[in-house]
């Protein structure tokens, strides 16, 4: 019983670059959800997909970044042109359905370093 | 908005001894609550969690009670050991709006033997 498999584990960029980020779920559930940790802090909520449709993108920042869920294949965060800023954890998480009461199942995470 | 805030880290005890890590929340909608942790190098694990007032979450001697009324959540153990040396993160559900868990910033917890 796989959990949520992420990669790469680490991933290093220099600034301008492109970062893309894999996220396969539990097999199973249909409810993807991104957050970024940052250095020291908790995570942040970036987006929320369920298969081919982004659902909630209340969290990730309107330029550079974007998320697919598409319906074959792991999900993907796609930063373009990256900062230093970037760097930090990404999480994916998965879950069966939908609603508070889910719980979210995390991979291990993406450790993005731009240099 | 939405907000938790948890006690700073790190917190040091001795192995055998009692634990509490604070956390409260902001108390918009009806949120459920959740202790998750993070072993280095690991992704978040889910500890446990209540759904409703007067809930109580439970798992490995781990506790929390939902207090509505001090909108606490507060995570206790009786006798912690070595291998509960982790960071600690409380969170909660929107409350029914969007679908993110909001989290505290964490809280390191280093038990000595």
């Amino acid at each position: 019983n796989a959990g949520v498999m992420q990669n790469p584990r680490h991933l290093v960029r220099r600034r301008g670059q492109e970062a893309r980020l894999r996220c396969s779920p539990v097999k199973g559930h249909s409810h993807v959800y991104w957050y970024r940790q940052l250095p020291e802090e908790g995570l942040k909520f970036m987006v929320y997909l369920q298969k081919e449709n982004i659902i909630d993108e209340s969290g990730m920042p309107k330029e550079r970044f974007s998320a697919e869920f598409p319906k074959e294949g792991p999900s993907i965060l796609r930063i373009q042109q990256v900062v230093r800023g970037d760097s930090a954890a990404y999480f994916c998480a998965s879950s069966l359905g939908r609603g508070q009461n889910q719980p979210q199942h995390f991979g291990d995470g993406t450790r993005l370093s731009i240099l | 908005g939405n907000s938790v805030t948890q006690m700073e880290g790190p917190v040091t005890l001795s192995e055998e001894a009692f634990l509490t890590i604070n956390c409260t929340y902001t108390a918009t909608g009806y949120p459920s609550l959740f202790w998750y942790v993070q072993y280095p190098g690991e992704g978040l694990q889910l500890l446990l969690k209540a759904t409703k007032a007067d809930d109580k979450g439970s798992n490995k001697g781990f506790e929390a009670t939902y207090r509505k009324e001090t909108t606490s959540f507060h995570l206790e153990k009786g006798s912690v050991q070595v291998s509960d040396s982790a960071v600690y993160f409380c969170a909660r559900g929107s409350g029914g709006g969007a679908d993110g868990l909001t989290f505290g910033k964490g809280t390191h917890l280093i038990i000595q033997p």
